[in-house]
């Protein structure tokens, strides 16, 4: 069974821009969260959906946004981009919300000139 | 924030047991305590998880007190392969929050 996937694996972008990240969760999983981790920290919480709602957000300023599509695949977005948002973006999915484990994908490494 | 405590980094030798400890004091009754571990910046893989009791899979064991303040990870038999930094998390609600995690290296 394929696992969490993310693309665009790597990506250089420069400050100001935009960008969009995707992710498709495991087959019958229907939460998605994302998560980002600078060098040398452990992720950190960004945003998790749930059935295309938002059920929780991360202390993360509002360049960032993300949304679930009805597949429950999802999209994280960042606007304005800063130098300090270069990270690995790690998205994970749940089958559902509540007590779940969390299954993680590859990520998306993003820098930001 | 996170909720534990880990050391920084440990060394084991190679097909020796790997004990790796996590302090959670002020762990909830209703709350799990997770373990995963990240190599070389992929993304982090679940290893197990426990409420109270001590738990076994394949990979790992997790030990719990009985005050659930502290538990162990135990790798059996390490093997270079499990040289990565190891999380210990405490799920809080729906969302898992992270630690630095303990860099574990084993050595041939």
């Amino acid at each position: 069974d394929a696992g969490v996937t993310q693309s665009p694996t790597h990506l250089i972008k420069t400050r100001g821009q935009h960008v969009t990240l995707r992710c498709s969760p495991i087959s019958g999983h229907k939460s998605v969260s994302w998560y980002q981790q600078v060098l040398g920290q452990g992720p950190q919480f960004i945003f998790q959906y749930y059935e295309k709602e938002e059920r929780g957000r991360g202390n993360f300023p509002d360049r960032f946004s993300a949304r679930q599509f009805p597949n429950y695949s999802s999209e994280l977005n960042v606007n304005a981009l800063l130098l300090g948002d270069s990270a690995l973006y790690l998205c994970a999915s749940s089958r559902t919300v509540v007590l779940e484990t969390q299954y993680f994908g590859p990520g998306t490494r993003l820098l930001v000139l | 924030d996170a909720k534990t405590t880990q050391p920084p980094s440990m060394d084991c030798a190679e097909g020796r047991a790997a004990n790796l400890p996590c302090n959670h004091s002020t762990i909830s009754g209703n709350e799990y305590v997770y373990w995963y571990r990240q190599i070389h910046s992929q993304g982090p893989q679940y290893i197990i998880h426990g409420l109270k009791n001590n738990e076994t899979n394949e990979m790992a064991s997790l030990i719990i007190t009985e005050d659930r303040k502290s538990s162990t990870l135990i790798l059996p038999h390490a093997t270079l392969r499990d040289t990565a930094v190891y999380y210990c998390i405490v799920l809080t609600g729906n969302q898992f929050y992270f630690g630095t995690g303990t860099s574990l290296t084993v050595i041939p």
